[in-house]
């Protein structure tokens, strides 16, 4: 099945603790994105990939990391969450930037204390 | 001005309704548009893709207006399922590399 695999889908943690969400695409595409989702404010873009070792920042890119070395993974890296980065959070995955629709992961609800 | 506006409802109509919800847009250069649905909380999930002047699915039609730039959903006969929230997507009219925005959603609620 033609899928985006995020996890965990639930994770609480405290200040400062180092987090990775991870996030797997299994249809080949070379378009990959993360977003964050907050009451009010919509989907919001923390980076994008266009393809293996491309990253680039999108709307919102403070505090987070990411790395794509492969074409398929596409992980989220906290390096020192805050309680600001408490959000609602979705990985997506597309076959080009250009005119193709976007494939979201399942989500994870992330909790910083 | 938002590059992608919606109405954010909610709209309450009673089942077997026709609604139709607009959405628009600032890149007056794009060609390709998405109405995702999102349940509470849960993924984005593709409903139909508008290329052209429109796309018709079904109980679903949407429509493409590039003079007015707007673009339309419209949802015949609705279910008590087709409550969620509509977003609305569009290429960035800042950005050359495709990248898409999405509205705040609108939010449709069906009763019996």
């Amino acid at each position: 099945e033609a899928q985006v695999t995020q996890n965990p889908r639930y994770l609480i943690t405290v200040t400062g603790k180092k987090l990775t969400v991870t996030c797997s695409q299994n249809m080949n595409h070379e378009y990959m994105s993360w977003y964050r989702q907050d009451p009010g404010l919509g989907l919001r873009q923390i980076y994008y990939s266009m393809n293996v070792e491309v990253t680039d920042k999108g709307d919102v890119p403070e505090g987070y990391k990411v790395s794509r070395k492969e074409k398929r993974n596409f992980p989220l890296i906290l390096e020192s969450p805050s309680p600001n980065q408490t959000s609602l959070y979705f990985c997506a995955s597309s076959l080009s930037r250009f005119g193709s629709p976007l494939h979201f992961g399942n989500g994870t609800r992330l909790t910083v204390t | 001005r938002k590059e992608v506006e919606q109405d954010p409802g909610p709209f309450n109509v009673p089942e077997g309704a026709t609604v139709a919800f607009n959405c628009t847009y600032s890149n007056s250069a794009s060609q390709s548009f998405f109405w995702y649905r999102q349940d509470c909380r849960k993924e984005p999930k593709l409903l139909m893709s508008v290329y052209s002047s429109g796309n018709e699915d079904g109980r679903f039609t949407a429509q493409l207006n590039r003079a007015s730039q707007y673009i339309s959903l419209l949802i015949r006969d609705s279910k008590l399922s087709d409550s969620a929230t509509y977003l609305c997507v569009a290429p960035s009219l800042y950005n050359q590399g495709g990248k898409l925005i999405f509205g705040q959603g609108t939010e449709l609620s069906v009763k019996p």
